[in-house]
């Protein structure tokens, strides 16, 4: 079965400052690899996917995420925080004939002015 | 589009009795998925559907736990007895095939239960 660490359970950057995310899955096969935001109150919501072709993949919101297989990792990126963007990142994967996430436990994002 | 609806966003009940929660899926949308949600946890799948046939429900903890969906544009989870370890936030997703790679799924704004 498939699985997604998320080794970060808090980030806090400064409003204007680069952010990475970290995401490492588990899973045999090529994956597909998906990243949510969750603001407070809110349902999830997708920022982007990866399900083949170009390993960087752009999102919503200025996001963008990396697949490196052979770190078997999906992190997100963007260059520059706004205040807005505080909320809680799912980094989640689907595998073989599902489409079903399975998401990990998430990453909770301050942003500090 | 007015998106997944989900009632009610809030509900406090006591120990023993009956829940249900509400879903009203995106319009066009042919699977419809229920999550849980808390914090020792995480998100969790509980069940979905395919065209409103109940595809997996391993997900459901208990046979206290009932999911249904009557037609395409409505779906119940309901708790019964509900038990004070049942409060988490529940969301309720739909998605539809999107012709290539995984279906985008898109979420409800959730029901936060407590139980006392």
């Amino acid at each position: 079965a498939q699985s997604v660490t998320q080794p970060d359970i808090h980030i806090t950057v400064s409003e204007g400052a680069s952010l990475e995310l970290r995401c490492n899955y588990s899973y045999g096969a090529t994956p597909y690899l998906f990243w949510y935001v969750q603001s407070p109150g809110q349902g999830l919501q997708l920022l982007l996917k990866y399900f083949s072709g170009d390993t960087l993949v752009q999102g919503i919101k200025g996001f963008e995420a990396e697949f490196k297989r052979s770190q078997s990792s999906f992190n997100l990126r963007k260059p520059s925080v706004h205040w807005s963007d505080a909320a809680e990142y799912f980094c989640a994967v689907g595998a073989g004939g599902s489409y079903i996430p399975t998401f990990g436990r998430g990453t909770s994002l301050i942003v500090h002015p | 589009d007015a998106g997944v609806i989900q009632s009610p966003r809030h509900e406090v009940t006591e120990m023993g009795q009956e829940v249900t929660l509400r879903c009203k899926p995106i319009s066009g949308h042919n699977s419809l998925f229920w999550y849980r949600q808390t914090m020792m946890r995480g998100l969790e799948l509980l069940i979905y559907f395919n065209n409103n046939v109940p595809i997996d429900d391993s997900g459901m903890p208990e046979d206290r736990f009932s999911a249904k969906m009557p037609n395409a544009s409505f779906s119940t989870l309901k708790i019964q007895p509900s038990e004070p370890r049942d409060s988490a936030v529940y969301f309720c997703a739909s998605s539809t095939p999107e012709g290539q790679g995984p279906d985008t799924q898109y979420f409800g704004p959730g029901t936060r239960l407590t139980v006392l």
